[in-house]
C-alpha cells in the first residue's frame, strides 16, 4: 500500500522567511496530494491540494509543487507569520480513495 | 459551508466498556472514513465506507471495531471493549466523489481510563 514520508519533523523559521516541507510517496497510482494544517486539539484543515496532472499550484503565500517522476511533493510558505505556526501534514490518495498521511511537521515561526 | 458533525466532542470511558462515536457526514457525500490520531502522532486510517459497506480497513481496525450507517445520515464507529491504547482523537471524514478531497469533522477525544 501507499507510504508517505515527510520531512522535517520540526522546522523553526524567522518571521518573514520562507518555510519548505517535503514529502515522498511510494504508490505511483496516487493522483491527489493535499496539505493540511492542524492547530492544537483541532481538526486537520485543508490549506492547498494538487492533482497529478499539475506540477505547481499557488494560493497567495502558499504553493505546492509535485514531481511525479520522483514521487515527491513540497509545500512552500513565503513571508511566514506567527499564525502559520502549527503542525502540517501532507497526504496522498490513489485509486482506493483513501488518504495516507505523512508523519507531520511542527512549524514554529519565531517573531 | 456544510460541515461534518461529530458527537460527543469528548468521551471518557472505563477500560472494557463499549463506546459509540457518532458522525453526521455532509448530506450529498458518498465516501465516509474514520481516522484516529494518538496525541502527538500522525493521522492514521481506520476504515473507509462506500455504498453501504466497508471498502477498506487497516490493521488497527480489528474485531473490536465496527461501523454502521444505520439511517442514511449517521455514520458510527463502535469499539466493543475499549483498551487504554484506544485513547486518541477520532476523526470522521466524508467526500463527495472520486475526484474530491475530504472534509473532516471536529473530532471526538476518547479517553480510556
Amino acid at each position: 500500500g501507499e507510504n508517505v514520508e515527510q520531512h522535517p519533523s520540526t522546522l523553526s523559521v524567522q518571521e518573514g522567511d520562507s518555510a519548505v516541507i517535503k514529502c515522498t510517496y511510494s504508490d505511483s497510482a496516487s493522483n491527489y496530494f493535499p496539505w493540511y494544517k492542524q492547530e492544537l486539539g483541532k481538526r486537520p484543515q485543508l490549506i492547498i491540494d494538487i492533482r497529478s496532472n499539475v506540477g505547481e499550484k499557488k494560493d497567495q503565500r502558499i504553493a505546492v509543487t509535485l514531481n511525479k517522476t520522483a514521487k515527491h511533493f513540497s509545500l512552500h510558505i513565503t513571508e511566514t507569520q506567527p499564525e502559520d505556526s502549527a503542525v502540517y501534514f501532507c497526504a496522498a490518495m490513489g485509486g482506493a480513495q483513501k488518504l495516507v498521511f505523512g508523519q507531520g511537521t511542527r512549524l514554529t515561526i519565531n517573531p | 459551508e456544510p460541515e461534518v458533525t461529530q458527537t460527543p466532542s469528548h468521551q471518557v470511558t472505563q477500560m472494557g466498556q463499549e463506546v459509540i462515536l457518532r458522525c453526521v457526514p455532509i448530506s450529498n457525500h458518498l465516501y465516509f472514513y474514520w481516522y484516529r490520531q494518538i496525541l502527538g502522532q500522525k493521522v492514521e486510517f481506520l476504515v473507509s465506507f462506500y455504498n453501504n459497506e466497508i471498502s477498506e480497513k487497516s490493521e488497527i481496525f480489528d474485531d473490536q471495531f465496527s461501523v454502521e450507517r444505520p439511517d442514511g445520515s449517521n455514520f458510527t464507529l463502535k469499539i466493543r471493549s475499549t483498551k487504554l491504547e484506544d485513547s486518541a482523537m477520532y476523526f470522521c471524514a466524508s467526500k463527495e466523489g472520486v475526484d474530491y478531497g475530504y472534509t473532516f469533522g471536529s473530532g471526538t477525544r476518547l479517553t480510556v481510563v
